[in-house]
């Protein structure tokens, strides 16, 4: 059974406060990882889909990076805002098995006091 | 914008009643996926769909199962729900072919058996 841990499990910062957390996944058979952010009553949204070793991506305040060898990747988010408060999800997909499933860890929630 | 939509945003059930949830996406997506979220636990896959009339288990089919007679609608079936199936019911979608296969998700139905 694959797994996918996330940590930490929740987190509680204050506005402007920069902060990160990290998703581990198997390193053998890697494919793609994702990130969504789910906001209370909302749908999860994606984020970040990454898929090479070494993978930056950015969107505005939050970006992730990707180690595919030692198998984790971090979500950075600078100077949180309250409306960052979320719970972040982060999905793996390996190779082969069946189209388009992704393997997702419980997730951290992030709540940023104003 | 992709949109999955979902047919209740809550619902309640009493334990034996057969229960439908509805999953509609308007993209075209040939794979479409339902997942539960438990306090505590990641998404789980219930049941996912690569094409119409296709169905696979996923981790935690039991006391489920799926219809897909259109390719833009996905339904969850409970037979004879009963109280362990009180849980958020996220339907997802994603398109075949491409290694980024972000899924699109609807926002969910809080179902609640008595």
């Amino acid at each position: 059974i694959l797994n996918v841990e996330q940590s930490p499990q929740s987190l509680h910062v204050q506005e402007g406060d920069s902060t990160n957390f990290t998703c581990s996944f198997p390193s053998s058979n890697f494919y793609a990882l994702h990130w969504y952010r789910w906001e209370t009553a909302k749908s999860p949204e994606a984020l970040f889909v990454m898929t090479l070793n070494g993978d930056e991506k950015k969107k505005g305040r939050i970006s992730a990076t990707l180690n595919t060898k030692e198998g984790y990747s971090y979500l950075y988010i600078k100077g949180s805002q309250p409306e960052d408060s979320a719970t972040y999800l982060c999905a793996f997909r390996g190779y082969g098995g069946s189209q388009g499933n992704l393997i997702f860890g419980k997730g951290t929630k992030l709540s940023v006091k104003p | 914008d992709v949109k999955v939509t979902q047919s209740s945003r809550y619902l309640v059930k009493r334990t034996g009643e057969k229960v439908f949830l509805e999953c509609v996406q308007d993209m075209d997506h040939e794979n479409m996926f339902w997942y539960r979220q438990d306090p505590g636990l990641g998404l789980r896959l219930i049941y996912f769909s690569y094409d119409v009339k296709m169905k696979e288990k996923g981790d935690i089919p039991e006391g489920y199962s799926v219809s897909r007679e259109k390719k833009e609608r996905f339904s969850l079936i409970l037979e004879s729900a009963s109280t362990n199936q009180t849980s958020m019911y996220l339907c997802a979608s994603s398109q075949t072919g491409t290694a980024q296969e972000t899924q699109y998700f609807g926002p969910g139905t809080r179902l609640l058996v008595l």
